[in-house]
């Protein structure tokens, strides 16, 4: 069964950093793309950061651009996000999502909340 | 960046009866070199992930009810609940995957009349 285990959220002052995990199993994980997407409280989707199989083609929304970098480490079957300078409109629930070769998300995980908040 | 909205943002249905909900895009999502709608749709549940139903527009997801079906081409897709069950309350979001940055519709929020 495929499994993505989202971890790291957590409340944070703004302007701090944040580090998230995304455990992936029951797939080869080194032949997928991968993304986080996050979901403010009670609002819509909103695509975060993407990352090819191989650490390449990685891409950002501009509401994250040079705040945040998503790493993956394929040896250890984990995708990374780390969030810096966070603000509290990046208060959100974090899902990472594994991609198809054509860039559709399937599946998501449970997600992390991340709560900036002084 | 590619603007996706849905109509209605909600939706009430009587059961077994048909549910459909809009997606517009703001530019094509067709790829004209393979003829396909970079198109995908999505349920999402009180308390859960996202679930994908239906990518390249029209094509189920598998496990998907036949119930549910997707339409549409270039800009306009529709997303239909052939006859609507008691489990298929949630939110409905259409995403486009023909460019970055991967965008969403609103959502569209299903309820039972």
């Amino acid at each position: 069964e495929v499994q993505l285990v989202e971890s790291g959220g957590g409340v944070v002052r703004p302007g701090g950093s944040l580090r998230l995990s995304c455990a992936a199993s029951g797939f080869t994980f080194d032949d997928y793309g991968m993304s986080w997407i996050r979901q403010a409280p009670g609002k819509g989707l909103e695509w975060v950061s993407r990352i090819n199989w191989n650490g390449g083609g990685i891409g950002y929304s501009d509401s994250v651009k040079g705040r945040f970098t998503i790493s993956r480490d394929n040896a250890k079957n984990s995708l990374y996000l780390q969030m810096n300078s966070l603000r509290a409109e990046d208060t959100a629930l974090y899902y990472c999502a594994r991609m198809t070769p054509a860039n559709w998300f399937d599946p998501w995980g449970q997600g992390t909340l991340v709560t900036v908040s002084s | 960046d590619i603007v996706m909205t849905q109509s209605p943002d909600s939706l009430a249905v009587s059961l077994g009866e048909r549910a459909t909900i809009n997606c517009k895009s703001s530019q094509t999502v067709l790829y004209s070199s393979n003829n396909k709608n970079y198109l995908a749709w999505y349920q999402q549940k009180p308390g859960q992930p996202p679930q994908l139903l239906i990518y390249w527009a029209s094509t189920r997801e598998s496990g998907v009810p036949d119930r549910f079906s997707g339409s549409g081409s270039g800009t306009d897709f529709t997303l239909t609940i052939s006859s609507l069950q008691a489990e298929d309350v949630a939110l409905y979001y259409c995403q486009q995957y023909f460019d970055t940055p991967y965008t969403f519709g609103q959502g569209t929020k299903l309820e039972i009349k």
